[in-house]
This record gives C-alpha cells, structure tokens and sequence, in this order.
C-alpha cells in the first residue's frame, strides 16, 4: 500500500524563522511528488518534483527531491504570518492517483 | 483564485435529506475528483471521472452517488447520511488521468455537517 509520511505534524515559529518541512515516501512505481499549502479550505499547489537532485523554488520557497533516499523537503526562508498554513505533500504512483501526507500544520508568530 | 467552483460553500443536512454538491470547471479538463477531507487529515479520495465516466470508486457508501453529466461539471449527490459524514468535501480536475506530472486544481470546497 502507498504511503506518505509528513514531519513535524505541526510546528511553531517567529517570523523571520527559516522552517524546513519534510515527506517521506513508500509509493509503487514513483513518478511524481507534489506539494500543497491548504490554508483555510482549497489546497493550492505550489511544486510539482519529478527528477532527483534538482531544486525547485518560488520566492521564499523551495523544494527538492532525493529519490534514493525515498525523501522531499520543503524549505521557507525568513517567513511571513501569511505562510501559516498546512503543508500537504503528495506522491504520485502506478496507482495513478495522489497519496497524501497527513499534513504539517505551520504557525508563524508575529 | 481556484478556477475550480464549488457549490455550496456549506451545508447543514439531517440524515433523511437528500442534498447535491456541484463542482464546475472550465479550464478544458477531462478528469475530475471528489475527495473528503475529515478535519486535520489529508484528503481522502472517493471518486474520479475521466472523459466523464467513472474510473474510480473507492469503495465509497452508496448513500453517496456522483454524476458527471458533462465535462465541465461533476455533482455529488446526498443521501441519507450519517453524524460521521461531516466534512470538507473537495472537488478537483486534471487535464486527463493520464500523465503522471498533472497537477490537481482544487475547489475551495464544501464544509458539510449532518445532524
């Protein structure tokens, strides 16, 4: 059965703080890993890691995949109260279909 | 903004009601999904439509009966539903089922208590 797991569940920080999330995945015939922030109802994607070794970044975001190591992280450099959200990643496999994390639920404290 | 739209934002259903959520999309996408999301889990998937016809079930209680009647929309119809149904239930479209680097595009949902 696949399987995606998330740490920290949940984690708190001040703003200005550098927070790195982190998903592990056990997914028959990986072809993709995605991740999501959810902040009140609709996830909205924020990158999609097919290749390993190969950094994806978006302002103060970025995210990079070890498909050796079965593992992705998400990192957010000097972050805002705006980033708190739940980080939801998910791992696409011969299943054709997302499996989900259980989500990492981040606070950023003025 | 989710170019992916959702109806109604909430709804509040006694077990002998009969309810419908609605999904729509207009971004040409041929797959659509429904998901329900318990509070402080992921989301679960229950169905998938491609090119309008059903691909997935994942073993989902009949009391729930999704209809794809076009390309653009998805419906989820309620029926006789239980306290433990509560939920966010999320609607989302790919272009197809196909490719593995599609992503999903997410409604912002329906939040769904049964009484």
């Amino acid at each position: 059965e696949d399987k995606v797991v998330q740490s920290p569940l949940s984690l708190v920080v001040h703003e200005g703080d550098t927070v790195t999330l982190n998903c592990s995945y056990e997914v028959t015939n990986f072809r993709s890993l995605l991740w999501y922030k959810q902040e009140k109802k609709a996830p909205t994607f924020l990158f999609m890691l097919t290749s390993s070794g190969i950094e994806k970044k978006s302002g103060r975001l970025s995210s990079i995949l070890d498909k050796k190591e079965l593992f992705s992280i998400l990192n957010i450099t000097a972050t805002q109260t705006g980033d708190s959200a739940v980080y939801l990643c998910a791992a696409f496999g011969s299943a054709r279909q997302l499996t989900f994390g259980s989500g990492t639920q981040l606070t950023v404290l003025p | 903004d989710t170019e992916v739209t959702q109806t109604p934002k909430h709804l509040v259903m006694g077990m002998t009601n009969k309810k419908s959520l609605k999904c729509e999309q207009h971004m040409g996408h041929r797959a659509m999904y429904w998901y329900k999301q318990k509070a402080k889990k992921p989301p679960e998937l229950m169905f998938v439509y491609s090119y309008e016809k059903l691909s997935i079930n994942e073993s989902v209680p009949s009391r729930f009966s999704p209809e794809c009647p076009n390309s653009s929309l998805l419906n989820l119809h309620l029926h006789a539903l239980q306290p433990e149904d509560s939920a966010l239930y999320l609607c989302a479209s790919s272009p197809s089922r196909q490719a593995f680097n599609e992503k999903l595009f997410f409604g912002s949902g329906t939040q769904l208590s049964v009484l």
